[in-house]
């Protein structure tokens, strides 16, 4: 199985309850935050993106807050099923060609 | 389209051995990058591309040399494998936007095992 992660943070919550997984990121100046999944033996899935003249942003059952005051962001997934467990990461945009990522949070999900 | 792809899936090298990971996209993306990522330590930046023919050397780019020949693919070679270097690899592109709000494309991993 996917050994990535065997130390992160896990968040585990109820089929059919809302999670809400948080970041806190690292530089005042990055403007472009993005939110990534990923799933045992896959690479990083893109969910969702917001820029720093926002502070909320919605997709299909996912939203994006940011507080650019205590530099955080966070993840909210509504009625989270079971194919919504995986590894999740922030990142930021840490210069003009880099992204800088967050270390994940684990996300499980009780039947 | 295909998107980011990756080849080999999986390799196992001896220790001193030598072999190249190839990436390619089919998005017409001008940045490419290569990440390796080890339990508990998230994405490591080796090296990364902002057109063909250009290369920059990233968080954790000793042991590694990259190649980017064409637009669309990205190579990443280990000229002689170390244990330390079993890991996963990851290749991702971007569209190469200004201002670096731009979001990246991965690939689904090479799982490189150094004995």
């Amino acid at each position: 199985g996917e050994s990535v992660g065997l130390h992160l943070p896990t968040l585990s919550v109820q089929e059919g309850d809302n999670s809400i997984i948080n970041c806190a990121y690292s530089n005042s100046a990055s403007d472009y935050f993005i939110w990534y999944k990923q799933e045992s033996g896959k690479g990083p899935q893109f969910i969702i993106d917001i820029r720093s003249n926002m502070d909320k942003r919605q997709g299909q059952r996912v939203t994006v807050l940011l507080n650019k005051t205590v530099k955080h962001l966070s993840l909210q997934i509504a009625a989270t099923q079971p194919g919504d467990s995986a590894v999740y990461f922030c990142a930021e945009n840490g210069s003009s060609y880099k992204l800088i990522f967050g270390s994940g949070t684990r996300l499980l999900v009780r039947p | 389209n295909a998107g980011v792809t990756q080849t080999p899936k999986f390799r196992v090298l001896k220790t001193g051995q030598s072999m190249t990971l190839l990436c390619a996209q089919d998005m017409n993306h001008e940045y490419m990058y290569w990440y390796r990522q080890d339990p508990g330590m998230g994405l490591r930046l080796i090296h990364y591309s902002v057109g063909e023919g250009t290369t920059a050397k990233g968080e954790v780019p000793d042991g590694y040399n990259v190649s980017r020949l064409k637009k669309q693919n990205f190579l990443l070679g280990l000229e002689s494998a170390a244990p330390s270097q079993t890991s996963v690899y990851f290749c991702a592109s971007a569209r190469g936007l200004a201002g670096g709000t731009d979001t990246q494309y991965f690939g689904p991993g090479t799982r490189l095992t150094v004995l």
